[in-house]
C-alpha cells in the first residue's frame, strides 16, 4: 500500500530534550516536506527537499533540522524543543514537486513541556 | 512571502445543499498553482483541486468546483450536493510555478447537517 508514516504518533517531552520524529514515504517520489498545523494558523511550512541531499527552508524552519540520505526518509530533528514547538506536524511527500498531489503521513501529535 | 487568506473560519450547510467556500491570495507571480484540501476528523490531508494559474478554465472534480478569478486573486470552492463525508477542515494553498515552498491558508471548518 502506499502511503507515508511517521512515528512516533504522539510524544510528550520536555523543554531540551532532542528529539526526532521520522518520515517514511514507499512511493519513491523526489519531493519530501513537513508542516506544522497550529489552530488558528492552518499548515505552515518547515522544510521541504527536492531529493537526496537536496533540502530547503519553508517559512519557519527555526527550531528545526531535517536531513535526507535516503530518498524514502526525511526525519524532522528537534535539537532542543521549547513549549512554542507544541504542534501536530505532517510529513508529505509528491512525485516531482508539490504542485503533483502531495501525499500525507497521519500526523504526530508533539506537546513540548 | 506569498499569502493565502481564507475569511471563513466556519460553515455550515445543509446535506444536498450547495456550499461555496472562499480564498484570496497575494502574489507578484504570474504563473502559480492554487489547492484545495481537505483535512476530515482523522486528520488525513486530501488533494480535493488542483488549478494551474494559466488555465483559464475552472478545473472541477465531480461534486466539487472551483471559481478561479485570476485579476481579483480570487479561488472559492464550490461543493454541490453536500453529503456527510465532506465535513471536514478546507484549506486552500498556493505554489509558485517556479518555486518549491507551499503555502497554506489557515482553513475553514465545514460542517454538513444532515
Amino acid at each position: 500500500e502506499a502511503q507515508v508514516t511517521q512515528n512516533p504518533r504522539y510524544l510528550i517531552t520536555v523543554t531540551g530534550k532532542k528529539l526526532t520524529v521520522t518520515c517514511s514515504q514507499n512511493m519513491n517520489h523526489e519531493y519530501m516536506s513537513w508542516y506544522r498545523q497550529d489552530p488558528g494558523l492552518g499548515l505552515r511550512q518547515i522544510y521541504y527537499s527536492m531529493n537526496v541531499e537536496v533540502t530547503d527552508k519553508g517559512d519557519v524552519p527555526e527550531g528545526y533540522k531535517v536531513s535526507r540520505k535516503e530518498k524514502r526518509n526525511f526525519p524532522l530533528i528537534l535539537e532542543s524543543p521549547s513549549p512554542n514547538q507544541t504542534s501536530l506536524y505532517f510529513c508529505a511527500s509528491s512525485r516531482d514537486r508539490a504542485t503533483d498531489t502531495q501525499y500525507f503521513g497521519p500526523g504526530t501529535r508533539l506537546t513540548v513541556l | 512571502a506569498q499569502t493565502v487568506t481564507q475569511s471563513q473560519p466556519e460553515m455550515s450547510v445543509q446535506e444536498a445543499e450547495t456550499v461555496t467556500l472562499s480564498c484570496t491570495y497575494d502574489t507578484s507571480e504570474n504563473n502559480y498553482y492554487l489547492f484545495w484540501y481537505k483535512q476530515p476528523p482523522s486528520r488525513q490531508m486530501i488533494l480535493v483541486i488542483r488549478q494551474e494559474a494559466y488555465k483559464q478554465q475552472n478545473a472541477t472534480e465531480n461534486r466539487f468546483s472551483v471559481n478561479f478569478q485570476k485579476a481579483a486573486k480570487s479561488f472559492s470552492l464550490k461543493i454541490s450536493d453536500s453529503q456527510l463525508g465532506d465535513t471536514a477542515m478546507y484549506f486552500c494553498a498556493f505554489m509558485k510555478h517556479a518555486g518549491n515552498q507551499f503555502y497554506f491558508g489557515t482553513g475553514t471548518s465545514l460542517t454538513v447537517i444532515p
